[in-house]
């Protein structure tokens, strides 16, 4: 139990154009979820929460006009990368976590590998 | 901002030997956890260890959590070559996780 999917694995795109990446609990309602961003042999950063119908909270230097992020179920966080360029290439992890476990225990999803050119 | 400090940043060991990471934060934290990662993928819990707790086991692993100096240790006993993979801490306060650099750790067959 406690899977977390992410959709796409892998994209590549080009300068200026925009890529939504797809978070889904398959086998629990995840009343928040966590978008992360981590680049090569570094470690995972905080980019913004996002609570099932209500707007994310964004962290300190987060761009939230840049990073579209919308938790319409219970099941499903978007993440929307706008106008890409090629500093926005990344590896974007989400996690989930079930309603009354909050942060403690996120559920991670395997991560999409973004590639701007 | 990064919170948890690993060292070392890579370690690389023979199957069947120990393997010690440790991690060291700076403001107070509800509870620490160990990830582990392997390359280019999603991360993988492998324990939580709570505030008021001293010390946990999970399988070979023993987490150790020392609130005044402020350290957590994250000990795999007889590691085995699939343990290869970065290691991450992650402390839990303010409704939200903050994660450590990492740690690489290699263990040769």
């Amino acid at each position: 139990g406690a899977v977390v999917s992410q959709h796409p694995s892998w994209v590549i795109c080009k300068s200026g154009t925009s890529v939504k990446i797809e978070c889904r609990s398959l086998d629990f309602q995840a009343t928040t979820m966590f978008w992360y961003r981590q680049f090569p042999k570094q470690s995972l950063m905080l980019m913004a929460t996002s609570n099932e119908g209500s707007k994310a909270t964004y962290e300190q230097g987060v761009e939230k006009d840049k990073f579209l992020i919308n938790h319409a179920s219970l099941t499903l966080s978007t993440l929307t990368v706008t106008s890409a360029h090629p500093e926005d290439s990344s590896f974007y992890i989400c996690s989930a976590a079930t309603s009354g476990r909050t942060y403690n225990e996120q559920f991670f999803g395997p991560g999409t590998r973004l590639t701007v050119l | 901002s990064q919170q948890g400090e690993e060292d070392p940043q890579a370690l690389s060991i023979q199957e069947g030997e120990n393997a010690t990471m440790n991690c060291s934060y700076k403001t107070s934290i509800n509870n620490l956890q160990w990830y582990r990662q392997n390359s280019g993928r999603g991360l993988v819990h492998l324990i939580l260890i709570r505030s008021n707790e001293r010390e946990k086991h999970s399988g070979r692993l023993r987490v150790t959590l020392d609130t005044s100096k402020k350290s957590s240790s994250l000990l795999i006993t007889a590691s085995r070559a699939a343990d290869t993979a970065s290691y991450f801490c992650a402390t839990g306060a303010n409704s939200k996780l903050t994660f450590g650099k990492g740690i690489t750790l290699s263990v040769r067959p």
